[in-house]
């Protein structure tokens, strides 16, 4: 079946540093590959995604390439802040025709401090 | 415009009794979608309702658990004899068609379930 690995958290950083998170996957068929965040007391909302490979998804200065080649969709941000932390997953989506269900990753817990 | 709603926001409710959380959707929005988060699971699927369509209901955990949408818009996640291990956040999402794999889920906010 369809899975989705990510780096175990909790991730420290100091304010501006650069931010990597591994995501890669697994699936039977082509997915799409999102990553939502989850903010401290606040639902899931998308950050961005892509649809195909090699695809750039990018959103609040966070980006994230679909690279098939290596099955992997890493998140990066070239410089963190306060408010950037928050729980990070990684979801593909391979419509199967019963559906558009999300495969999530384990999510990652991001602090960032001053 | 409003987002997915869900309620009650948290729900605390002895083992043995049933429950009902609900959910709705984005106005407009034809697909509806249930996950859990738990500690134990992470995030996962429990049902699609796609339209007028049979739900998918391949990720319940048990026949314990049952879920309606009523008039194409509103959904009911029913658990009946709920267990400890049901203790988790249910999260509703919606999207637009659910036709294609690139569309994006909108989540409500959640309804945090304890069992005790």
């Amino acid at each position: 079946g369809d899975s989705v690995t990510q780096m175990e958290g909790p991730v420290t950083l100091s304010e501006e540093a650069f931010l990597t998170i591994n995501c890669t996957y697994t699936a039977t068929g082509y997915p799409s590959l999102f990553w939502y965040v989850q903010y401290p007391g606040e639902g899931l909302q998308l950050l961005l995604k892509a649809t195909k490979a090699d695809d750039k998804g990018s959103n609040k200065g966070f980006e994230a390439t679909y690279r098939k080649e290596t099955t992997s969709f890493h998140l990066e941000k070239g410089s963190v802040q306060v408010s950037d932390s928050a729980v990070y997953f990684c979801a593909l989506s391979a419509y199967t025709g019963g559906g558009n269900k999300l495969t999530f990753g384990t999510g990652t817990q991001l602090k960032v401090e001053l | 415009g409003a987002g997915v709603s869900q309620s009650p926001s948290n729900k605390v409710t002895e083992k043995g009794k049933d429950v009902e959380l609900r959910c709705d959707p984005i106005s407009g929005h034809t697909a509806l979608y249930w996950y859990r988060q738990s500690l134990g699971q992470g995030l996962e699927f429990l049902i699609y309702f796609q339209g007028n369509s049979a739900p998918d209901k391949s990720g319940l955990p048990s026949d314990r658990f049952s879920a309606e949408r009523t008039g194409g818009s509103v959904s009911t996640l029913t658990i009946q004899r709920t267990q400890q291990e049901d203790s988790a956040v249910y999260l509703c999402a919606s999207s637009p068609f659910g036709g294609g794999r690139q569309e994006t889920q909108y989540f409500g906010p959640g309804t945090r379930l304890l069992v005790l």
